[in-house]
């Protein structure tokens, strides 16, 4: 098994670019999210996905967009990239349980828009 | 809302030696789970341990186990004999009892360890 695998790992880009960040996992878990990480802030989640087809918000949405077709694959794109966006993303999968189930993160992918 | 603390100052520990990592809470949830994750320098998350709400016993393991104490809405992490290896930001987390991939992480605790 790859576990979760995120591409691309390092990208630079201009403010009001767009872009897809990838994530895909290949253990069939059901949960999958999408979590930010900047300096000194722990990690925030951004948005999360209980199944194909649904998707919410976490915490912290704003300028970005999910969409979850398939189990495995769920992608999250940067609409008009802002230097506040600057960070690094980390993916996320798990089974759906109800306690007890870890996160399995992928190596995360660094963003600096300039 | 949920809200993870930690506020320890980065912390040099000698090797072989335990180290108690400090996490506290608030939720109103009536029932959590707590974890604990690693992050090295290279950058991935690793996850060390879990403890449930309504669990009577405190989690371990390995070297690693959680001094889970409910009522002060605490949850230590506890590293017994420290490795050079062990030197990381740890992350303590929370996740709501239903919906459980919507983590809360704190800032984390940077741990060196020294020889």
């Amino acid at each position: 098994n790859a576990g979760v695998t995120q591409t691309p790992k390092f990208q630079v880009l201009k403010t009001g670019q767009s872009m897809t960040l990838q994530c895909a996992q290949d253990m069939n878990h059901e949960y999958m999210s999408w979590y930010r990480q900047d300096p000194g802030m722990g990690l925030r989640l951004i948005h999360y996905s209980v199944g194909a087809g649904i998707t919410d918000q976490g915490e912290v949405p704003n300028g970005y967009n999910v969409s979850r077709s398939t189990t495995e694959d769920f992608p999250l794109r940067l609409l008009s990239a802002a230097p506040s966006q600057t960070s690094v993303y980390f993916c996320a999968s798990n089974k759906r349980r109800e306690f007890g189930n870890e996160q399995f993160f992928g190596p995360g992918t660094r963003l600096t828009v300039l | 809302a949920q809200k993870i603390t930690q506020t320890q100052p980065g912390m040099f520990v000698q090797e072989k030696e335990a180290v108690t990592l400090d996490c506290t809470y608030d939720t109103s949830d009536p029932s959590y789970g707590l974890f604990w994750y690693k992050q090295p320098s290279s950058g991935e998350m690793i996850f060390l341990i879990y403890q449930g709400s309504y669990d009577q016993q405190n989690a371990t393991e390995g070297r690693y186990s959680l001094n889970f104490q409910k009522a002060r809405k605490s949850a230590n992490l506890v590293i017994s004999a420290s490795q050079l290896g062990d030197s990381a930001m740890y992350f303590c987390a929370m996740s709501r009892s239903f919906g459980n991939n919507r983590l809360a992480f704190g800032k984390g605790n940077q741990v060196v360890v020294i020889p």
